[in-house]
């Protein structure tokens, strides 16, 4: 099957710092999404990103699907930044099943 | 909006009983889908509805049963529990049926069960 990996699997950041999460997957994917997962288990929807680039605030995402990597750059981080940053991809034909990486875990610290 | 909801926020329930989660979603949105998480692990998908058909079953066991009364709610039954099924359970709705293409998932808040 499919592999979705994410790197790094851990960030320790200051406030204000800006940073570069990475995911890689193994095959062609219909779709892709970025969530962040904050602590108390909710996923939020940051980017729905099959390709291209796109830009909310202080977070962007680029997804070059043709060679099988998708980029969230977060800037200026914020304590509120804290929390595990998933992407998931989804397959032709695959009932819209959502397949996730491991996730990198970010913490910014004050 | 796109807001799914999910009850109870918490739950702990023996391994005896019979208890159930509840989702729902008031966007017109015709998929629906359960997810387990584990502690720090990615969620894992269980099961999709689509037109309040299900359409995907990963092999769940039969103690986790699930319902699609209509197009808004969707229900997980629960009985004969593990401990080890203890994990956060997520709901996901999205837009089109899983035969139409693939489309943004939006998640629920999830139910955080606890088994003893």
């Amino acid at each position: 099957g499919i592999q979705v990996e994410q790197s790094p699997p851990d960030l320790i950041l200051q406030e204000g710092a800006n940073s570069t999460l990475r995911c890689n997957f193994s095959d062609s994917v219909n779709n892709l999404q970025w969530f962040h997962q904050n602590p108390w288990g909710q996923l939020i929807n940051l980017f729905y990103i099959p390709s291209g680039t796109k830009q909310n605030g202080r977070l962007s995402a680029t997804t070059v699907a043709t060679e099988r990597y998708s980029l969230l750059y977060i800037s200026s981080s914020q304590t509120t930044d804290s929390g595990v940053y998933f992407c998931a991809v989804t397959l032709s034909g695959g009932y819209n099943k959502l397949i996730f990486g491991a996730g990198t875990r970010l913490a910014v610290h004050p | 909006d796109t807001e799914v909801t999910q009850t109870p926020k918490h739950l702990v329930m023996g391994m005896t009983n019979k208890k159930s989660l509840k989702c729902e979603q008031h966007m017109g949105h015709r998929a629906m889908y359960w997810y387990k998480q584990k502690a720090k692990k990615p969620p894992e998908l269980m099961f999709v509805y689509s037109y309040e058909k299900l359409s995907i079953n990963e092999s769940v066991p039969s103690r986790f049963s699930p319902e699609c009364p209509n197009s808004s709610l969707l229900n997980l039954h629960l009985h004969a529990l593990q401990p080890e099924d203890s994990a956060l359970y997520l709901c996901a709705s999205s837009p089109r049926g899983t035969s139409q293409g693939t489309y943004e998932q939006y998640f629920g808040p999830g139910t955080r069960l606890t088994v003893t």
